[in-house]
């Protein structure tokens, strides 16, 4: 298996723009999750999905911030408008089950907002 | 705000000594633990994952737990130079559908 994929590794933007960042999750895993790392913060939880659906969104920072997955195999995190305070590695990771099973991360994007 | 707090380290040990990581967790009501391993410019991955009071081995990995005292702990046997990563510990949140909460991490470095 080819594991957590993401895309891209690398994004660099200008503040204001729109920013999408893409998942594809380990194939058969029903949990899909969406972190965010800083120096200063750690690594927090933004979302979750259990087949396909959101169940917890409350680490969302703002309504700048919006999650999807329209099917098993694909999630996208999109940020809109993008501000330097944004700048981060995102992880996306899958799990069979819930949190109590294990959490396979995606190599992350890291993003640069100028 | 739930918490899990752990020293930023960085930790450094000689190779082949014990190195010693502490966790501490704000949620009593937390009943599974993980300890996760990233090297620099990585991402993390699961080494350790711990559910009841005492000890649990794997390798030259053990990790304990102390629920009374909300604290959790990762021992390295044997340190070697690639052990050199930063470890962070997780917990889950026992008021919430189960998320995650991580602590920032434990810079180790085992030096040759």
């Amino acid at each position: 298996d080819a594991g957590v994929i993401q895309s891209p590794r690398h994004e660099v933007t200008e503040m204001g723009q729109e920013v999408t960042l893409r998942c594809k999750p380990i194939s058969g895993h029903d949990y899909l999750f969406w972190y965010r790392q800083t120096m200063m913060r750690g690594l927090e939880l933004l979302i979750y999905f259990n087949n396909n659906v959101p169940i917890d969104d409350s680490g969302m920072p703002e309504d700048r911030f919006s999650a999807k997955m329209p099917n098993a195999s694909f999630s996208t995190l999109k940020i809109q408008p993008s501000e330097p305070r944004d700048s981060a590695v995102y992880f996306c990771a899958s799990s069979l089950s819930d949190s109590t099973d294990t959490q396979y991360f995606g190599p992350g994007t890291r993003l640069t907002v100028l | 705000q739930k918490e899990v707090e752990q020293n930023s380290g960085p930790l450094s040990v000689p190779e082949g000594a014990i190195a010693s990581l502490n966790c501490t967790y704000s949620d009593r009501g937390s009943q599974s633990f993980f300890w996760y391993r990233q090297y620099s410019g990585k991402s993390p991955e699961l080494i350790m994952f711990i559910y009841s009071n005492g000890d649990k081995e794997d390798g030259r990995f053990t990790a304990q737990l102390n629920k009374a005292s909300q604290y959790v702990s990762l021992l390295i046997r044997d340190s070697q130079p690639s052990d050199s990563a930063t470890y962070l510990c997780a917990v889950i949140d026992g008021g919430s559908q189960g998320n995650l909460i991580f602590g920032k991490g434990t810079k180790l470095s085992v030096k040759p």
